[in-house]
């Protein structure tokens, strides 16, 4: 069963750090990019920041560039994301997502199939 | 940036009735290789967003053909046809243009029964 299952949400101050993870199973996770996607309460979707499968270069939306750093662990199929410098305004469900697809020869996008369930932050003095 | 814009935010529909949601780029979403990287999401009350539609037009696995993604270029549209009590929720346009550098949703559109 392909699956995204994310951890490490909770309750901060502002000015505070998390470090949220996302495990990946049931896929060849080495060979995709992984994405992070956040849902402020009542909000819309927001693209956070991406990590290619191929030379783990990462890109960040200009909301969080400086403060938020992705990376990954092929060796335990894992995607974090270190929250730092956190703002009232970072407060979110966090989603990490399956993106597009590096078999080694070639790169395939077939939409971003596969979420997380989500994981919440909350940024509150 | 690109910008994407979803017209009506709001869609009330009756059980078997079609639905159509409009998406709007600021730039063009046609690749030079041939593809359109603009795609559909739905998102479920309480749930994480799930794909629907994939390069303008592809349904995503387990998608019934009453959904049915076109396009090109700028515009693009979203037809639900014979619209079900399952189908409601908050639908999503995005771009995936610069993939994996950046990705751009737009509004949301509301479908209700």
């Amino acid at each position: 069963q392909v699956q995204l299952v994310e951890s490490g949400g909770g309750f901060v101050k502002p000015g505070g750090s998390l470090r949220l993870s996302c495990a990946g199973s049931g896929f060849r996770f080495p060979e995709y990019d992984m994405t992070w996607i956040r849902q402020a309460p009542g909000k819309g979707l927001e693209w956070l920041s991406s990590i290619t499968s191929r030379d783990y270069a990462s890109h960040y939306a200009d909301s969080v560039k400086g403060r938020f750093t992705i990376s990954r662990d092929n060796a335990k199929s894992s995607l974090f994301l270190e929250l730092n410098s956190l703002r009232v305004e970072d407060t979110a469900t966090y989603y990490c997502v399956r993106g597009g697809h590096f078999n080694g020869y070639s790169f395939f996008y077939y939409g971003m199939a596969v979420w997380g369930q989500g994981t919440t932050v909350t940024v509150s003095s | 940036d690109i910008v994407m814009t979803q017209s009506p935010l709001s869609l009330p529909v009756s059980p078997g009735e079609s639905a159509t949601i409009s998406c709007r780029s600021s730039e063009s979403l046609h690749h030079s290789n041939g593809f359109i990287y603009l795609d559909w999401y739905l998102q479920k009350p309480g749930k994480a967003p799930q794909l629907v539609i994939y390069l303008g037009s592809n349904r995503a696995f387990g998608v019934p053909d009453r959904f049915r993604g076109s396009g090109l270029d700028k515009d693009f549209t979203l037809k639900i046809s014979r619209v079900e009590a399952e189908d409601v929720g908050v639908y999503y346009c995005m771009q995936a243009l610069q993939t994996p550098a950046m990705y751009t949703f737009g509004q949301g559109t509301k479908l209700e029964i």
